[in-house]
Formats: structure tokens, sequence, C-alpha cells
């Protein structure tokens, strides 16, 4: 069974930063794309970040372009994601998910808190 | 930027009912990259459809997507208890850019 297990959430500062990670078993990671979904508390779904098989190709949406990184690395099936200079407003459970249009797999999501 | 709009905000239904959610796009986009998501209390969302109207592997064929251009619907045929949650609809566009709808909460009546 497809299994996306998220770590690294955490407690951080306004300007901190922090480094999410997602480990992925059961399928073939470098075959798929990739993508970072995060939902404030009792708001929607917003599409944070994605990246390709081989980890060559990366997007980012506006409100955090600059600011966060992803990457994979695909000797150890985990997909990962940088973010530096954190906001008030990144707080929010952070998803990965499998997938390079629907995402077809998603994990159980870590909480990033960004508070003074 | 397409921007997907859902409607109703909240849907009241009882068990055994039918219920037709609407996910509007600003503009008309490739059916190709609609999805949409059911999400539980405490639980990640998970895909119910995609493509406008393909279910995910070990969706209940109660569920159904159609729906092409701007409109598109989700159909629950007969509601099961299980079925009261949160539901979203996405797009894809290859720039990339994915959209999510605000969602769709179905409320037992």
């Amino acid at each position: 069974e497809v299994q996306l297990v998220e770590s690294g959430g955490a407690l951080a500062q306004p300007g901190g930063s922090l480094r999410l990670s997602c480990a992925a078993s059961s399928f073939t990671f470098q075959n798929f794309a990739m993508g970072w979904v995060r939902q404030a508390p009792g708001k929607g779904l917003e599409w944070v970040s994605s990246v390709n098989g081989a980890g060559g190709r990366t997007h980012y949406a506006d409100s955090v372009k600059g600011r966060f990184t992803v990457s994979r690395d695909n000797s150890k099936n985990t997909l990962y994601l940088q973010m530096n200079n954190l906001r008030t407003d990144d707080t929010a459970i952070y998803y990965c998910a499998r997938g390079g249009g629907e995402f077809d797999y998603w994990g159980r999501g870590t909480l990033v808190v960004v508070s003074s | 930027e397409v921007v997907l709009t859902q409607s109703p905000g909240t849907l009241s239904l009882s068990p055994g009912e039918r219920a037709t959610l609407s996910c509007r796009a600003s503009q008309s986009v490739s059916s190709t990259y609609l999805a949409w998501y059911q999400q539980k209390p405490g639980q990640a969302p998970r895909l119910l459809i995609y493509g406008a109207s393909s279910r995910a592997t070990g969706i209940p064929d109660r569920f159904s997507g159609s729906g092409s251009g701007t409109d598109f619907t989700l159909t629950i045929s007969r509601l099961e208890p299980e079925d009261f949650a949160v539901y979203f609809c996405q797009h894809y566009s290859t720039s990339p850019m994915y959209t999510f709808g605000q969602g769709t909460k179905l409320e037992i009546k």
C-alpha cells in the first residue's frame, strides 16, 4: 500500500526556518511527481510546491516563491520542503501528495505553527 | 489564474438522498485536469474523481463526476453516513498551477 509520512513540523518564530520531510514507500518514487499542499486551520486547501520525478523541475505558488525550496532524494524515497523566512500566515498542516496533476495519495500531514 | 467557485457552501441532506455539488471555473478549463476530493475531519483529502468523470481506485460507484468548460458537478447518488464530509474541486494547469475550490460542506440534515 502506498504510504506517505510527513515529519518536521514544529513551532517556529517569524523569520525562522523549518525543513519538512516526506518518506514514501510501496511505489517507485522516482517515477512520480510529488507536491506539497497546505491547509490553514479551518480553511481550504492551498497548493504550495511541486517537483517532477527526477527532481530537476520545481514549481511554487506565488505565496512561497523565493522563501520555500522543494527537493527530493530518490535514493532515500524522500521529499523535502525547506521553508525559510517563515511568516505567521504559513501556519498550516502541510501535506505531501503524489502526482503531477491530480494528487492520488496523500500523507496525514505535519503541523507548522509560526508564532512569536 | 483560474478561480474555482464551489456551491453551495453547505449542503444539508439526509442519508439516502442525492447530493449535487457544483464547481464553476472562472474560465473554460480542460476536463482532463479537473478533480474532486473528499476530506473528513482530522484526515487528509482523498481523491474521488479525476479527469472530471473518472473514479479513483476504490471509490464507490455512487460517486460520479460530470461537466465541461466552466461547469462541473460531483453527484453522490444515495448518501451513506460516511459521505458527510467536505468536498473540494481542483484544477491543474500546465504552468503548472494547482487551484482548489473553497469547499462544500455536506452535513447531515
